[in-house]
């Protein structure tokens, strides 16, 4: 059974902090995302790679960066966290072209 | 940018009934997907169709696809109170290394 598995369940950080949301998943895929989820906006693509040190943006990426040094990990960076980005964040990871396999994961809230 | 687009947003049934749910999209698609999030928890994957399928079935699962309509509908029958739940469809445009496109999902509330 794949597991995709997020550092964090709930994260409170204050405003200007940088803040690391880690991921890690055990069945060698190549695809991993970060997305947020916001209630009535439902899930909003921040970044993905398809490859180690390989990115991509997707929808809204501003404030956000990623790191991809090792297959199985998938780190989402806050540089200077606000209080907009207050919100769940949910790693995922896949073969190409295939189901995605979330995490569990992290509700942050920055105050 | 969402792709899909769920109807209804919400849908309140009782235990034993069917519950039918409807995607539509906008552009050309290589496959596309139903998941499933109980409440505070990620998304789980239901079932995959392919552009060039019109029906597929798991358990009490049924998808069907309309790639000349472009949407789908999500069947589930004789559901139960564990169904309760959000779905999600998601489209695969077939461009970006199976990127998703997911829509803002259908609130079912199945009661005992």
């Amino acid at each position: 059974d794949v597991k995709v598995t997020q550092s964090s369940r709930y994260l409170v950080k204050r405003t200007g902090e940088k803040v690391f949301l880690e991921c890690v998943q055990d069945m060698d895929h190549e695809n991993m995302f970060w997305y947020r989820q916001d209630p009535g906006l439902g899930l909003r693509l921040i970044y993905f790679s398809y490859d180690v040190k390989m990115k991509e943006k997707g929808d809204i990426p501003e404030g956000y960066s990623v790191s991809r040094e090792k297959k199985e990990r998938f780190s989402l960076i806050l540089e200077s966290a606000s209080t907009n980005q207050t919100s769940m964040y949910l790693c995922a990871s896949s073969r190409a072209r295939s189901a995605l396999h979330f995490g569990n994961g992290t509700r942050l809230t920055v105050t | 940018s969402q792709q899909g687009e769920e109807d209804p947003q919400a849908l309140s049934i009782q235990e034993g009934e069917n519950a039918t749910m409807n995607c539509s999209y906008k552009t050309s698609i290589n496959n596309l997907q139903w998941y499933r999030q109980n409440s505070g928890r990620g998304l789980v994957h239901l079932i995959l169709i392919r552009s060039n399928e019109r029906e597929k079935h798991s358990g009490r699962l049924r998808v069907t696809l309309d790639t000349s309509k472009k949407s789908s509908s999500l069947l589930i029958t004789a559901s139960r109170a564990a169904d309760t739940a959000s779905y999600f469809c998601a489209t695969d445009r077939g461009s970006t290394l199976g990127r998703l496109y997911f829509g803002r999902g259908t609130q079912l509330t199945v009661w005992p």
